[in-house]
């Protein structure tokens, strides 16, 4: 039960794009659809942001986008806002029945 | 509305016992499968456990296989964690979710319960 690969940090300015990647293995990412990422800022519960690799739940701004492609999953923050600054974590369903977080990718908003 | 909220936290020796619980509400308890998620203090996240909506199966992250135990009260809406052989890493915040096997997410979280194992 290896967590994913996440960058530990990325950063960009208002109005820019970032990418975060998350990085599994034929047993996680790369065996399903069941990527989902989450939002945390600090001293909250985590949001769920991006489910099932793409899809968004109600009310997430579609400035959140997911893809996959292989075993590495990304989440893409088009026009980058003060209010997204805060950790993401990926996640994934693996051949055990279990789930897999990564590590998580603090954005910051310069 | 949709809402999880944790109970049970606490301060708890090396080697003893907690046990927490989360009560649901707004939604069909007994129809959804539900988890137990855990963040040590300045990491990351961490699944522990899910349970299916019957109670009959049960997952397990390996570090806490054969220590802690995951259930459920459908009647009661309410599902819990025991922990047994607690260590020092087992410190965190415990959240508890909602969660969808098939799609691979969890949709609904509480705002989680703090156990300090010192």
């Amino acid at each position: 039960q290896s967590a994913l690969t996440q960058p530990p940090s990325v950063s960009g300015s208002p109005g820019q794009s970032v990418t975060i990647s998350c990085t599994g293995t034929n047993s996680d990412i790369g065996a399903y659809n069941r990527v989902s990422w989450y939002q945390q800022s600090p001293g909250t519960a985590p949001k769920l942001i991006i489910y099932e690799v793409r899809n968004r739940p109600s009310g997430v701004p579609d400035r959140f986008s997911g893809a996959k492609s292989g075993n590495t999953a990304s989440l893409t923050i088009s026009g980058l806002q003060a209010e997204d600054e805060a950790d993401y974590y990926c996640s994934s369903y693996t051949i055990s029945n279990t789930f897999v977080f990564g590590g998580g990718t603090k954005v910051t908003v310069l | 509305q949709l809402q999880m909220v944790e109970s049970g936290e606490g301060l708890v020796k090396p080697g003893g016992s907690l046990r927490l619980s989360c009560t649901a509400s707004g939604f069909t308890f007994r129809d959804n499968y539900m988890t137990w998620i855990r963040q040590a203090p300045g990491k990351g996240l961490e699944w522990v456990a899910h349970i299916s909506s019957s109670n009959k199966s049960a997952y397990y992250a390996d570090s806490v296989r054969g220590r802690f135990a995951i259930s459920r009260d459908n009647a009661k809406k309410i599902v819990y964690l025991q922990m047994n052989s607690l260590r020092g890493e087992d410190t965190a915040v415990y959240y508890c979710a909602r969660v969808y096997v098939v799609g691979g997410y969890m949709d609904v979280w509480g705002k989680g319960a703090t156990v300090i194992v010192s």
